[in-house]
């Protein structure tokens, strides 16, 4: 899971796997979530919200699973692609801006 | 197409000297935003601004400043005040009411020679 600090946690997995990555928020008045993917050297790039009435959403070959009890966020890539390698990181709305986590680094062995 | 640009991709500076990053975007986004990136680090807010002529210091503004004139059009000064310039920095607007997430740049990569 994400973390605040100077080393990114990582996550490496072999092409086809499903991945799964963690984010742990820290507002449980915080009602709505981004998942982004940045790709070295490049700005975040959306991949799937959810808000927080909402505990599950898929999109294309994503999901995003939301625990409110314990103020956590996953985001599920299915059959992951060599293309998905990048950091991935959450974000959280709170009353009056979005806060974001440290990211996750996702390596896809071919 | 609709986007936001940042310019230029890479800028080095000499240490005293003030530096201006651009940000640009044909979205009709009423807010724009600048963060910082470091290494291992999440984004960390330095301005936003919510409408034109308008701006509010995020959490790490010291040394910085910016100006909104145009809807379209948001940049960044990085002043000699900033002690730790060297930085990856990213521009973001959004719709500014709704659920909408940020909308980044390509970034700008800042290095103090």
């Amino acid at each position: 899971g994400e973390s605040v600090g100077l080393h990114l946690p990582t996550l490496s997995v072999q092409e086809g796997d499903n991945s799964i990555i963690n984010c742990a928020y820290s507002n449980s008045a915080s009602d709505y979530f981004i998942w982004y993917k940045q790709e070295s050297g490049k700005g975040p790039q959306f991949i799937i919200d959810i808000r927080s009435n909402m505990d599950k959403r898929q999109g294309q070959r994503v999901t995003v699973l939301l625990n409110k009890t314990v103020k956590h966020l996953s985001l599920q890539i299915a059959a992951t692609q060599p293309g998905d390698s990048a950091v991935y990181f959450c974000a959280e709305r709170s009353p009056g801006q979005f806060y974001f986590g440290t990211g996750t680094s996702l390596t896809v062995i071919p | 197409d609709g986007g936001i640009t940042q310019s230029p991709k890479y800028l080095f500076r000499k240490e005293g000297q003030n530096v201006t990053l651009s940000c640009e975007q044909n979205l009709n986004h009423d807010a724009m935003y600048w963060y910082r990136q470091d290494p291992g680090q999440g984004l960390r807010l330095i301005y936003y601004s919510q409408i034109v002529n308008d701006f509010q210091k995020g959490d790490i503004a010291e040394g910085y400043s910016v100006s909104r004139e145009k809807k379209e059009s948001f940049p960044l000064t990085v002043t000699s005040a900033q002690k730790n310039p060297t930085a990856f920095y990213l521009c973001a607007s959004a719709p500014g009411q709704g659920n909408y997430g940020y909308t980044f740049g390509s970034g700008t990569r800042l290095t103090v020679v």
